[in-house]
């Protein structure tokens, strides 16, 4: 069972930003918020990955609710190859009921336009 | 280019075959996993190595026999497997044995059709 919650596809104009939203109101103070995207034919890509404060990477940034119950993801300009399925996870210490600290979500599709 | 290596990137066998798939990773990563992934689904996880033990197993059929043989190496050995086993197989590592919160890595799977 995913602990998060994100919409099932989103558009954007290529180079454009694009704010991909997750909620995870039930969040744990010692839980991680990942993102991972999967492109067509490939496995899941690391993209960013925080705990309270904002991030910054070479491939996007992580925008975290000062009371952490939810996320934003932002690619700066949107490039076709952006073009994939965004997964947002809670990873902690703390395992759940069927002992699994990572659970993909069904994630969000993100179509870039040219 | 991904880290983790995962070889055959297809494999087509029939129900009575027994064949392997293979996971590689140089990283120095302490867990590995195995995720299978059927198409237009998330990947769901079946069995987890920490420090080389089977600390999670999702309750995989027996037909599914996982491996590791070192750090570095994981094997997921299949045998009588139905079509519906048919999907995305997927490796993935990570620095620290689990429980953790360190990203993992993954590898580009290995596609498996049963006939």
């Amino acid at each position: 069972d995913a602990k998060t919650t994100q919409p099932n596809s989103m558009e954007s104009n290529e180079e454009e930003p694009v704010h991909l939203p997750c909620n995870h109101s039930t969040i744990s103070g010692t839980d991680y918020i990942h993102w991972y995207r999967q492109l067509p034919s490939q496995g899941p890509e690391y993209v960013i990955h925080g705990l309270t404060s904002n991030v910054n990477n070479r491939m996007a940034s992580l925008a975290i609710a000062e009371d952490r119950k939810s996320s934003t993801l932002i690619l700066h300009r949107a490039t076709l190859r952006d073009a994939a399925v965004y997964y947002c996870i809670l990873r902690g210490l703390i395992p759940n009921n069927y002992g699994q600290n990572f659970v993909f979500g069904p994630g969000t599709r993100l179509s870039v336009l040219p | 280019d991904t880290e983790v290596t995962q070889t055959p990137k297809h494999l087509v066998m029939g129900m009575t075959n027994k064949k392997s798939l293979k996971c590689e990773q140089h990283m120095g990563h302490r867990a590995m996993y195995w995720y299978k992934q059927k198409a237009k689904k998330p990947p769901e996880l079946m069995f987890v190595y920490s420090y080389e033990k089977l600390s999670i197993n999702e309750s995989v059929p027996s037909r599914f026999s996982p491996e590791c043989p070192n750090s570095s190496l994981l094997n997921l050995h299949l045998h009588a497997l139905q079509p519906e086993d048919s999907a995305l197989y997927l490796c993935a590592s990570s620095p620290q044995g689990e429980p953790s919160n360190q990203p993992q890595h993954f590898g580009d799977g290995t596609r498996l059709s049963i006939l």
